[in-house]
């Protein structure tokens, strides 16, 4: 069975640039994370979404960071504009709730290069 | 917030060392979960312990969840080059939005050959 996929795996891009961040979770899972790693600060939970609506997105820095998951299969992290400190490893994982363990499949995650 | 604080933050040894790595909270949860992950590449979940003095072993790797539910410790035994990675403990907490878990800091591990 196919993982979580994300696009791109790679981004460099200068300040100021919209950043778009794509993920397709598993098949059947009905829970989406967005998190952000970084060596300072680890991994951070960004936002979640339950049957494709937002539940918690607390965990979003500040405006200029928006998702979306307008289907069951698909998400957006969009970053606009993008500023130097955005730069991190983004990853995007997910779950299904009927197993009760909350046990999540991440991606391999897109490392973003604000310059 | 429910914080999970991990400890060693770094650990570099020899080939054939055993070593154990902590997860510590003020906070019970109701499920703890080790992930590993390697440069490159996203965590991967390695065990999930649900009940209170829970030990589970996965070949030379044993994880225990403390009696009250608020730590966990992995214990590697013979450490192998393979083994090298980060290693992340996530205390999971069960509310109306499913199962939510919070991350700990991550210990990373290099073993030497």
């Amino acid at each position: 069975d196919a993982g979580v996929i994300q696009s791109p795996r790679h981004e460099v891009t200068e300040m100021g640039q919209e950043v778009t961040l794509r993920c397709k979770p598993i098949s059947g899972h009905d829970y989406l994370f967005w998190y952000r790693q970084t060596m300072m600060r680890g991994l951070e939970l960004l936002i979640y979404f339950n049957n494709n609506v937002p539940i918690d997105d607390s965990g979003m820095p500040e405006d200029r960071f928006s998702a979306k998951m307008p289907n069951a299969s698909f998400s957006t992290l969009k970053i606009q504009p993008s500023e130097p400190r955005d730069s991190a490893v983004y990853f995007c994982a997910s779950s299904f709730w009927g197993t009760h363990t909350g046990e999540l499949f991440f991606g391999e995650g897109s490392r973003l290069t604000v310059l | 917030t429910q914080l999970l604080e991990q400890s060693p933050q770094f650990l570099s040894i020899q080939e054939g060392e055993n070593l154990t790595v902590y997860c510590n909270s003020s906070s019970v949860f109701s499920s703890l979960q080790w992930y590993r992950q390697e440069p490159g590449e996203g965590p991967v979940l390695l065990v999930t312990v649900v009940t209170g003095g829970e030990v589970k072993k996965l070949k030379r790797l044993t994880f225990q969840f403390g009696d009250a539910r608020k730590d966990s410790s992995l214990h590697i035994t013979a450490a192998q080059p393979g083994d090298t990675g980060l290693y992340l403990c996530a205390g999971g907490e069960i509310n109306n939005a499913g199962n939510m878990l919070t991350f700990g800091g991550g210990t990373r591990l290099m073993v030497k050959p």
